[in-house]
């Protein structure tokens, strides 16, 4: 079954300083991979996706992430985190018998001044 | 562009009530979709459509209905409330071009109802 993982419930981070949020994945076939970003009492914002191609992803606000084939990870960074950064992130991946999104149970990015 | 909108923004219902979460799209997408979102839950699908008049079952469909009777619309009926309907509930949206697999398409989100259920 097509799945992903967020190992971390919460990251801290203080402003300035570089993030990562963790996300693993399980898919048979190429992934199609997705980050959204949820802030409080919003719905969920669209921040980049995998499709093919380079492994490094450019996506908004001036996040970014890293396909890595061999470690079927997906991990999000961002070189400077800034306090508005403090939100919900959720990983997700296409199921290739469904053609759905399947989320990861989020990770909450805290930035601290 | 109002993009994806949803109604209510809060409602509490009794046990055994029922009600309708409406949701609207302005920017002529053909796939909808229904979540609901419980805390360290991530995401599950309720129902989606891939156009007016096509509905079809996601994750968890028990204790739900959809409609789907124009493109812009897509609202989702709760018969006989209970209290494990409770939960944030998003709809969302996004542009497919034909049928079939290989989706890469961007779904967008509403902003969400929050239903909570006594």
């Amino acid at each position: 079954a097509q799945s992903v993982a967020q190992p971390e419930d919460q990251v801290n981070v203080a402003e300035g300083n570089p993030l990562t949020v963790k996300c693993t994945y399980s898919v048979s076939g190429n992934p199609y991979l997705f980050w959204y970003v949820q802030y409080p009492n919003r719905g969920l914002q669209f921040l980049l996706k995998y499709i093919t191609g380079d492994n490094l992803v450019k996506g908004s606000y001036g996040f970014e992430a890293e396909f890595n084939k061999s470690q079927t990870s997906f991990h999000l960074k961002k070189p400077s985190a800034l306090v508005s950064d403090s939100a919900l992130y959720f990983c997700a991946v296409r199921d290739v018998n469904t053609d759905k999104l399947i989320f990861g149970t989020g990770t909450r990015l805290q930035v601290f001044p | 562009n109002a993009g994806v909108t949803q109604t209510p923004k809060f409602r509490i219902l009794k046990i055994g009530q029922s009600m309708t979460l409406q949701c609207t799209q302005d920017m002529n997408h053909n796939y909808m979709y229904w979540y609901r979102q419980d805390p360290g839950m991530g995401l599950k699908l309720i129902y989606y459509s891939v156009g007016a008049g096509i509905t079809d079952k996601g994750e968890v469909p028990n204790g739900y209905n959809v409609s789907r009777s124009t493109t812009e619309d897509f609202p989702l009926r709760l018969e006989l409330a209970a209290p494990s309907q409770t939960s944030v509930y998003f709809c969302a949206s996004s542009y497919r071009r034909g049928s079939g697999g290989g989706s890469t398409d961007t779904q967008y989100f509403g902003p969400g109802t929050r239903l909570t259920v006594l």
